[in-house]
């Protein structure tokens, strides 16, 4: 079984540009989570899908932040625009209805 | 809301010896996960403790939840190179099924040969 897959591993922008996470779940799980983590501070939960829609997006910064999952399968974390702020490891997680979280291997942002 | 300190910190132990991480929580925990991870690898389960009282053991790990304490704890028996890591303890909130957790900060476990 193919685990929690995220693209790319590392991505180095520019404040004020535009940065778009990719996020499989494993195949069949409907709950989709986005965490993060920024430097010295503890995981942090972001948003929470069920199949295509959003049920709890109460972690999500501010709005330059935009996640989708269309088609109730893989899901999208863009940041527009970037601030220095926002470099961290994203983590994304899924799991079935009832059941533990899946990580993937997260995604390092560096924004300079 | 909800903290979770993981103490301590940093551990540094000599391979071949026990060790033991604990977590404990501001307010009363309805389950709570702990978690490994390496670095450039995304989090690894170890474990999930759901009662109070409950022990788990996995090779050489063995974690338990004390409700009533607000804790956790996480012991190593005869570390190994390859228990070096972060671990974390994760905690969800009531109705466990919703796995929008609350982390602590985190333990750096080092091995020395």
């Amino acid at each position: 079984e193919a685990g929690v897959t995220q693209f790319p591993s590392h991505s180095v922008i520019e404040k004020g540009q535009t940065v778009t996470l990719r996020c499989d779940p494993i195949s069949g799980h409907d709950n989709l989570y986005w965490y993060r983590r920024v430097m010295g501070k503890e995981i942090k939960f972001l948003l929470h899908f069920v199949k295509e829609s959003k049920q709890d997006e109460s972690g999500m910064p501010n709005n330059r932040f935009l996640a989708e999952r269309t088609g109730g399968t893989y899901s999208t974390l863009k940041v527009q625009p970037a601030e220095l702020e926002d470099s961290g490891v994203y983590f994304c997680a899924s799991s079935p209805l009832k059941g533990r979280l899946y990580f993937g291997p997260g995604t390092r942002l560096t924004v300079t | 809301s909800q903290e979770l300190e993981q103490s301590p910190q940093s551990l540094i132990v000599q391979e071949g010896k026990n060790l033991t991480i604990n977590c404990t929580s501001s307010k009363t925990l309805y389950g709570l996960y702990w978690y490994k991870q390496k670095y450039g690898e995304g989090l690894i389960f170890l474990m999930m403790l759901q009662k109070g009282g409950e022990e788990k053991s996995h090779e050489k790990i063995t974690a338990k939840l004390d409700e009533k304490k607000q804790q956790s704890s996480l012991h190593i028996t005869a570390s190994q190179p390859s228990h070096a890591g972060i671990y974390l303890c994760g905690a969800p909130p009531p109705g466990f099924g919703n796995e929008k957790l609350t982390f602590g900060t985190g333990t750096r476990l080092t091995i020395i040969p």
